[in-house]
Order: C-alpha cells, then structure tokens, then sequence
C-alpha cells in the first residue's frame, strides 16, 4: 500500500496571501496525483489531477507541480472561499487507493 | 448535470446490516467505474470500493473486505453497498464517486452510524 502523507497538517494564512501544501508518497506514483478540496458539511471537489491538470472550473490561482515522490499545491493569493482542508490522492498503484490525512488551510 | 445522491444511511447496530445506494444522472452511467469512499467525524477519506462499469469486478479495502459488497444495476442508473456484520468503526460519512479515479464528481454524501 502506497502511504500518502501530508504537510503541515494546519496552514494559517492570511488573505492575499500565498499557500503552499506537500504531498509525499511512500514510493513513486508517477504523475498519477490528484488534489481535493472539502469545505465543512460538502463532499470533496475535485481541483487538481495529473500532478498539474486544473479540473474544470478551478481558478488559475490554483497550480499543481511534481512528479514521483513529492508533489506541491500552491494557491497564490487566497481567497474566502479557497479556506477549505485540501486531500491528496494518488491513483498510480491500487487497490488501495490512498488519500493524504489532509491539510486545513485555515485564515490566519 | 452530472449527479449522483447517496441514500440509505442512518443507525445501524453493531453485527447488523444497512443497504446504502447512489442515484446517478446525467452521464452514461453504464460505461463509467463506481467507487465508495467514507469519512469518519472529524477524520480524512478512506477509500473502500470499487466496482467495475461492465463484468462487476469489485476491489475492496481490508477494513471492509468480507463484509461490506458493492454492486451495480445499469439500467437503474443505481450504485449499492451492502454492509454486514457491521462495527462501530464504520461510523461514517459515505460518499460514491464516479470514476475513474481521481474521482468527479462526488455525491453529498449520506451518515452512517453505528451505535446500540
């Protein structure tokens, strides 16, 4: 089972200001990485696939990057709406498929 | 619009059973992968089924493997999931989602508890 774990687990920022989330896989995954965002009481929404891909919809501020191993989610200037926990998957070697345990950006 | 909406969840006993389904629309279900992912309160996703758009080949997390089983009806647009000898850990949110991964869309999501 590939483990995923993500860093730090709590992300106070400030609005305006940029985010900068980790994502490590115990063995390589290739590009196979995707990003979830989960605001309180929804289901996760998609936001990023392919280590890189924005899904439809997800606003430019919003940048994946990596490959293998570690992999990055950036949002550049943070919005109200973009404080949310974000979730990493990867999709490379399963079943299992393995999420990240998530990082709360939360307003600083 | 692509949708799918979970039903089926509420209290449940220990050793005992619930049937959670998923109600898809908008897309051809019959030609897409189904998963089902849960979310315990308070914790992260955890993924524990899979079926397959057209033989029914299933894969199962360990945590859930011999208890819980997934299936389909295509012409009913309907996803299931039968949970058996059922633990207080299962206690949870289950949300299906249409595959293949990375999973798009998601449904809300139905609470499953389970409690004496």
């Amino acid at each position: 089972e590939i483990v995923m774990t993500q860093s730090p687990a709590v992300l106070s920022v400030s609005p305006g200001e940029r985010a900068i989330l980790s994502c490590r896989a115990s063995q390589s995954v290739g590009s196979d990485l995707a990003w979830h965002q989960q605001k309180p009481g929804q289901a996760p929404r998609l936001i990023m696939y392919g280590a890189y891909v924005r899904a439809t919809g997800v606003p430019a501020r919003f940048s994946g990057s990596g490959s293998g191993t570690e992999f990055t989610l950036t949002i550049s200037s943070l919005q109200s709406e973009d404080f949310a926990v974000y979730y990493c998957l990867q999709y490379n070697n399963w079943p299992p498929l393995t999420f990240g345990g998530g990082t709360k950006v939360e307003i600083k | 619009e692509v949708r799918l909406v979970e039903s089926g969840g509420g209290l449940g006993r220990p050793g005992g059973s619930l049937r959670l389904s998923c109600a898809a629309s908008g897309f051809a279900f019959e030609t897409y992968e189904m998963h089902w992912v849960r979310q315990a309160p308070g914790k992260g996703l955890e993924w524990i089924s899979y079926i397959d758009f057209s033989d029914g080949a299933a894969y199962y997390a360990d945590s859930v493997k011999g208890r819980f089983t997934i299936s389909r009806d295509n012409a009913k647009k309907s996803l299931d999931l039968d949970m058996n000898s059922l633990r207080d850990d299962d206690t949870a949110v289950y949300y299906c989602a249409r595959g293949p991964p990375p999973f798009d869309p998601w449904g809300p999501g139905t609470l499953v508890t389970v409690a004496s």
